[in-house]
């Protein structure tokens, strides 16, 4: 589904410590999810994805899990660094479109 | 590889006047290109899809008539706004694709956004 709202999620961690950011996806059709981080006034950067057919795929300190039952998507950030402070946003693709979700603001503490 | 450069980053224009803003890959091509538009603290909405050569998509409440989108080539694409107004004020991103990905996907890259503002 389309994301609306007007007030972001925040999560706020400590530096060091590991960050996990959820995401519901509305369409079980779906194959397709990614996870893209936006640092403010620029536009989203690709993180990691996943196919339905897999249900966890790592990268450098970053892990995507997902679940198809409840239609569940998960992004873990390990040892979460000053620099990693942005919006993350899942997107589902539809069709060849990508549906972002609401978003998540992550604040690291120093 | 795979940029995707825009510009210009930002713009104030008054209202009534139209505004184009390029997008356009850098180092591949890019048969589908895509506008979104972001309002603060909100999420990405897709605003037309654009293949190279052929008529945009535009989503459902999308104004084609307010949102000219051309992609004349496979390394640009153009969205101009027209008789912008300040609801129109917004950020303004694309993205690119013609790279498989996983399992064959197309991946998108995106712009790095242009701020529009009207006055």
């Amino acid at each position: 589904g389309e994301s609306v709202g007007l007030h972001l999620p925040t999560l706020s961690v400590q530096e060091g410590d590991n960050s996990i950011i959820n995401c519901a996806y509305s369409n079980s059709a779906s194959d397709y999810f990614i996870w893209y981080k936006q640092e403010s006034g620029k536009g989203p950067q690709f993180i990691i994805d996943i196919r339905s057919n897999m249900d966890k795929r790592q990268g450098q300190r970053v892990t995507v899990l997902l679940n198809k039952t409840v239609k569940h998507l998960s992004l873990q950030i390990a040892a979460t660094q000053p620099g990693d402070s942005a919006v993350y946003f899942c997107a589902e693709n539809e069709g060849g479109k990508l549906i972002f979700g609401q978003g998540t603001e992550l604040s690291v503490k120093p | 590889g795979a940029v995707v450069s825009q510009h210009p980053s930002w713009v104030i224009c008054k209202s009534g006047t139209s505004v184009k803003i390029e997008c356009r890959s850098l180092d591949f091509q890019a048969t589908t290109m895509f506008w979104y538009r972001q309002f603060p603290k909100q999420s990405l909405m897709l605003m037309a899809t654009s293949n190279e050569g052929s008529k945009a998509t535009y989503e459902q409440g999308v104004e084609k008539d307010k949102f000219l989108i051309n992609h004349a080539s496979l390394t640009l694409s153009t969205l101009t706004v027209t008789s912008a107004h300040p609801e129109d004020s917004s950020f303004y991103i694309c993205s690119a694709s013609n790279i498989k990905g996983l399992g064959g996907t197309d991946t998108q890259y995106f712009g790095p956004g242009t701020r529009l503002t009207v006055l």
